[in-house]
This record gives C-alpha cells, structure tokens and sequence, in this order.
C-alpha cells in the first residue's frame, strides 16, 4: 500500500526567510509524487511533480522540491517565502508499481504561515 | 477556461434527505475522482472513474454513488446522508492515458448534515 506522511501540522516562516515542507512516502515500486497548495475556501492547485530524472524539480511560484530515495522524501522548498504562500500544502504520491497504480495518495495536509 | 466545476458550493441538509452533487469537467479527462477533506486526514478517495460506465470504489465509498453515463460528468449522490458525511467534497479530473499527470481540482462543495 502506498501512503504519504507530512510530519508537521504547521510551519511558521518569517517573510524573505526560506522555507521548507516536509513530506515523506512509502511505496512498493517507483514513485511519482507530487505536491498541490490550497487556498481558503478554495480548491487544490497543482504546484510540481516528480517523475523521474533531475531530484530536484522546479514548479510554480518559485517553489521547487527534491527527491530524496534513499531518505523517501520529497521536501517542499522556497528560497524566500513571501506573505501570500501562507496556504495548506498537500504532497501526495502515486506508486506505479501497485495494482491501485490509478490512485493517488494525499498526506494530512501542513499549514504554512509567513509572518510579515 | 479548463477547469472542473462543482455545484453546489455550499449545502446544509438533513439526514436522510437524498442529495446530488454535480461535477462536470470541459478538459475531455478520462479520469475523473471524488474526494473528501477532513481536519488532519488530508484528502480521501471516496469513488473514480476511468471512463464512461467505469467507476470504482475509492479508500472511503461506504454511503455514496457515483455515476459516469458522460465522459465530462461525475456526480456525487447521497442516497441517505448522515452526519459524519459532513465534510468539504472535491471533485478531480486528470488525464487518464498516463500515470503521470496532474489531477485539477474542483471549487470544493462544503456539506454540513444535521
């Protein structure tokens, strides 16, 4: 069975400081994996993905993350936070290896705040 | 505009009380999911889909149908609902041809059953 595990219910960061999410798996094969933000009152929005290749992997709103094998993680990462990242941030993984391979996992979500 | 829409947003009702919500995608997705988010439990698979007429059941059906007679829509039906089904709902849809890609989210469907 696959599942996800994001350790920390909420992360403060203060603004321009850097920021990380951490996320970690479990899967019987290969992951894909992938992380997705969410606004209030709104619905999850894409933010990056890994596949396979280069670990460390560039998305949306200068936020990029890295692939971690050996450790099976998959931290959330931006150099400089800014007020408006504060949101709930969802990681979440697909094993491709299984045979629910369709299914995609979620964590229990963490709550980003940047403090102005 | 690609996007996957939900109705309604918001819905109080009564036990019992039968109730549908739509979702409907303009993306020609194959694959299409319902969710359910509660405090501290992430996002949970109630059904998918894979195609028209191919539905199956997720990490948590027990209470819910789906049904897929069009490839753009996936509604949720409530045949008696109960308080502990008082969640916020989305719907998803991704391409289904590769393991791969990104799942779009619907607006979100807040419940409250009393």
């Amino acid at each position: 069975a696959q599942s996800v595990a994001q350790p920390e219910d909420q992360v403060n960061v203060a603004e321009g400081n850097p920021l990380t999410v951490k996320c970690t798996y479990s899967v019987s094969g290969n992951p894909y994996l992938f992380w997705y933000v969410q606004y209030p009152n709104r619905g999850l929005q894409f933010l990056l993905k890994y596949i396979t290749g280069d670990n460390l992997v560039k998305g949306s709103y200068g936020f990029e993350a890295e692939f971690n094998k050996s450790q099976t993680s998959f931290h959330l990462k931006k150099p400089s936070a800014l007020v408006s990242d504060s949101a709930l941030y969802f990681c979440a993984v697909r094993d491709t290896s299984s045979g629910s391979a369709r299914q995609l996992t979620f964590g229990s979500g963490t709550q980003l705040t940047v403090l102005p | 505009e690609a996007q996957v829409t939900q109705n309604p947003r918001y819905l109080i009702t009564v036990t019992g009380k039968k109730l549908t919500v739509t979702c409907s995608q303009n993306m020609n997705h194959e694959y299409m999911s319902w969710y359910r988010q509660d405090p501290g439990l992430g996002l949970r698979q109630i059904y998918y889909s894979m195609n028209v007429e191919v539905t199956d059941k997720g990490d948590v059906p027990e209470g819910y149908k789906v049904s897929r007679k069009e490839k753009r829509n996936f509604p949720l039906i409530l045949e008696s609902p109960s308080p502990n089904q008082t969640s916020l709902y989305f719907c998803a849809s991704r391409r289904g041809d590769r393991l791969n890609t990104e799942a779009f989210f619907g607006q979100g469907t807040r419940l409250t059953v009393v």
